[in-house]
């Protein structure tokens, strides 16, 4: 089966600057990348995905790039803010069943 | 248009007792699945239901089960408790059913089982 292995497990980042969140993923038959923003007490929550055919998706300050030869894709966050403070996942997708990565604890100081 | 609704958001019950956890897709999202969210594990797979029969299963015992019901709604039971079921179990809902790309899945906030 699916195999996501997601790097770091914790960052901390200086408000302002940017953060890289890195994931692998064993099947190349995978074809759908969503990453998922999850506070404490609440379920995740989408906010960016990419499909296979696909190299690079950008929403405001929100990027997800894909290599598929690689099998590698990743997130970043650009002018990162204190509510970006959360705990991220990365998924790649086989037949609908979502393989998460084991989660990243994002800390933006001010 | 209202989100996934998971009731109860907490549950107490002890070793070897059963629970069943709900679930109410948005509306006009047929597909529903389940994952089991613990500190060790992650967040992992359970089953997802789509137009009231399970068309896929992650690795988990029998003692896991659901159902979906016509309207999607959707029920998971977990029977004979034990003390490592104590978990997050979230649900999440897609408008299309179908094992392709472009199904999103929505979360809920999720259930929070504690076994005592």
């Amino acid at each position: 089966g699916e195999n996501v292995e997601q790097h770091p497990s914790t960052l901390s980042v200086q408000e302002g600057d940017s953060a890289v969140i890195k994931c692998t993923y064993s099947d190349s038959a995978s074809n759908y990348f969503p990453w998922y923003k999850q506070e404490l007490g609440k379920g995740p929550q989408l906010i960016i995905d990419i499909r296979s055919n696909v190299g690079e998706k950008k929403d405001q300050r929100i990027a997800v790039t894909l290599n598929k030869t690689a099998k590698h894709f990743s997130l970043h966050i650009t002018e990162t803010q204190p509510e970006d403070s959360a705990v991220y996942f990365c998924a790649a997708s086989l037949w609908g069943k979502l393989q998460f990565g084991a989660g990243t604890q994002v800390v933006v100081t001010p | 248009k209202a989100g996934v609704t998971q009731t109860p958001r907490y549950l107490i019950k002890t070793r070897g007792q059963q629970v069943t956890l709900s679930c109410s897709p948005i509306s006009g999202h047929r597909s529903v699945s389940w994952y089991q969210q613990t500190p060790g594990q992650g967040l992992q797979f359970l089953f997802e239901y789509f137009s009231e029969t399970q068309r896929n299963k992650g690795n988990f015992p029998g003692r896991f089960s659901g159902r979906q019901f016509s309207n999607s709604r959707s029920e998971m039971n977990v029977s004979t408790l034990e003390l490592g079921d104590s978990a997050l179990y979230l649900c999440a809902s897609s408008l299309v059913g179908q094992p392709l790309a472009k199904n999103i899945q929505y979360f809920g906030a999720g259930t929070r089982l504690s076994v005592l």
